[in-house]
C-alpha cells in the first residue's frame, strides 16, 4: 500500500458545526503532515507529527484542532469555521521528518464554509 | 531563511514541444529540492527529487531535472509534452539537519498544452 487516503472527499459545513478530516497511510510512515490549499496557490503547512507528536504548529487558528490517534491515522477537527476555511486540505506522509525523503499527498478534501 | 521562486505563472506548449520549468532557491546550503506535479482537485505527486550526487536527476513521467548550484536552479525538462501533462507544477525546498521539520513550496507554474 503506497497510498495516503483522505475522507470525506468532499465536505460542505456550516459555521456552527463540528466536523472531522480523517487521514490514512500504512506505508509506515512515522511523519505526517496537515496542509492547507487555497485555490491557485501553493500548499501551505499546517501541522506536524513526528512519531505520533506534535512538532509544529504553524499558529494555526484554534478552531482547527488535529489528532493523532497511532502512527497510521492523523485526523483533523473542525469547529466554527469561518467561510475564509474554505480551501483544499491535504494530508501527507513522510519516512520520517528529516527533508531528504519528500511526501506522500493524499487527494485531499475539498471544505466549503456556508 | 529559504525560499523558493518559480518565475513563470503560466506556460503553454504545444503536444509534441519540449518544456523546461524554472526554480530557483535561496538557501545556504545545498537543500532537498523536489518537483511536485498537482491535477486539478488532486493532491500532489512527487516527480523527482534531489538531495546529492548525480546533478541530473531523472523522473517519473519522462521527466528530469538538474541542479545548478552556481545558479541556485533546479529546473524540470521533457523532451516532448503529452496533453495529460497539463496541471500545476509545484517545487519544494528541504532543509537538511538539523532544521529538517518542513518543505516549503514555490507558488506554482500552470502548464497548458495545446494539441
Amino acid at each position: 500500500d503506497t497510498e495516503v487516503t483522505q475522507t470525506p472527499k468532499h465536505l460542505v459545513m456550516g459555521m456552527t458545526n463540528k466536523k472531522s478530516l480523517k487521514c490514512e497511510q500504512h506505508m509506515g510512515h512515522r511523519a505526517m503532515y496537515w496542509y492547507k490549499q487555497k485555490a491557485k496557490k501553493p500548499p501551505e503547512l499546517m501541522f506536524v507529527y513526528s512519531y505520533e507528536k506534535l512538532s509544529i504548529n504553524e499558529s494555526v487558528p484554534s478552531r482547527f484542532s488535529p489528532e493523532c490517534p497511532n502512527s497510521s491515522l492523523l485526523n483533523l477537527h473542525l469547529h466554527a469555521l469561518q467561510p475564509e476555511d474554505s480551501a483544499l486540505y491535504l494530508c501527507a506522509s513522510s519516512q520520517e521528518v528529516v527533508g531528504s525523503y519528500g511526501y506522500t499527498f493524499g487527494s485531499g478534501t475539498r471544505l466549503t464554509v456556508v | 531563511a529559504q525560499s523558493v521562486t518559480q518565475p513563470d505563472i503560466h506556460i503553454t506548449v504545444s503536444e509534441g514541444a519540449s518544456l523546461e520549468l524554472r526554480c530557483n532557491y535561496s538557501y545556504g546550503a545545498t537543500p532537498y529540492l523536489f518537483w511536485y506535479v498537482q491535477s486539478p482537485g488532486q493532491g500532489l505527486q512527487l516527480l523527482l527529487k534531489y538531495f546529492s550526487g548525480d546533478t541530473l536527476v531523472q523522473g517519473i513521467k519522462g521527466f528530469e531535472a538538474e541542479f545548478k548550484r552556481s545558479q541556485s536552479s533546479f529546473n524540470l525538462r521533457k523532451p516532448s509534452v503529452h496533453w495529460s501533462d497539463a496541471a500545476e507544477y509545484f517545487c519544494a525546498v528541504g532543509s537538511r539537519p538539523p532544521n529538517t521539520d518542513k518543505l516549503i513550496f514555490g507558488t506554482g507554474t500552470r502548464l497548458q498544452v495545446f494539441p
